[in-house]
């Protein structure tokens, strides 16, 4: 079946580091990719999304390019700031029928002053 | 704006005794989610209706049931909370069941405490 394989955290970084998020995936058909994000106490937010292969997908900041070949969807930000900590999920759904979005199992990003 | 509302967003409720969580949506969307969280871990889906078709996942236990009266809101009901039903309930929407980049849209979530 379908899955998404997130890196483990907690990942805890100082303000301005650069930020890199592992995300691969297995499908059966074409997926398209998600990243959200989750404020403590709140609930999910569209972070960005990428449909295609090669897509770039972007917002505040933070970038994920869709690659087949490698079957990976990664989360980057190049200087992140305290207000990014937070829960990150990557999650895909297929294109074609019915199919929910699958999540990774999330990865918790705190950011220190 | 156009948005998922979820009341209450905190509620309290004994063993064993019925609570009903609602949603609502103002962006006119077919499809309603019902996903339980519980804490350091993904959202899992209990169910979702496409429009008035309710498709339940294998797992959900039976004391969970919905309710989706119109387009704009749904409930859920859990007929006899057990201490393990503790968590976050997040409400969400898509325009369709599926196809190219149909994201979901969140509401805040309820947290319900099992006393």
């Amino acid at each position: 079946g379908d899955s998404v394989t997130q890196m483990e955290g907690p990942v805890t970084l100082s303000e301005e580091a650069f930020l890199t998020i592992n995300c691969t995936y297995t499908a059966t058909g074409y997926p398209s990719l998600f990243w959200y994000v989750q404020y403590p106490g709140e609930g999910l937010q569209l972070l960005l999304k990428a449909t295609k292969a090669d897509d770039k997908g972007s917002n505040k900041g933070f970038e994920a390019t869709y690659r087949k070949e490698t079957t990976s969807f990664h989360l980057e930000k190049g200087s992140v700031q305290v207000s990014d900590s937070a829960v990150y999920f990557c999650a895909l759904t297929t294109n074609s029928g019915n199919t929910p979005l699958v999540f990774g199992k999330g990865t918790r990003l705190s950011v220190i002053a | 704006d156009a948005m998922v509302i979820q009341n209450p967003r905190y509620q309290v409720t004994q063993f064993g005794k019925p609570v009903t969580l609602s949603c609502s949506q103002t962006l006119n969307h077919n499809v309603m989610y019902w996903y339980q969280q519980k804490s350091s871990q993904a959202p899992k889906l209990l169910f979702h209706y496409y429009d008035k078709d309710f498709n339940n996942e294998a797992d959900t236990p039976d004391n969970f049931q919905s309710r989706r009266p119109n387009t704009s809101f749904c409930f859920l009901d859990i007929r006899s909370p057990g201490l393990g039903d503790a968590a976050m309930y997040l409400c969400a929407t898509s325009p369709r069941q599926g196809g190219l980049g149909n994201e979901q849209f969140f509401g805040p979530g309820t947290r319900l405490t099992v006393l």
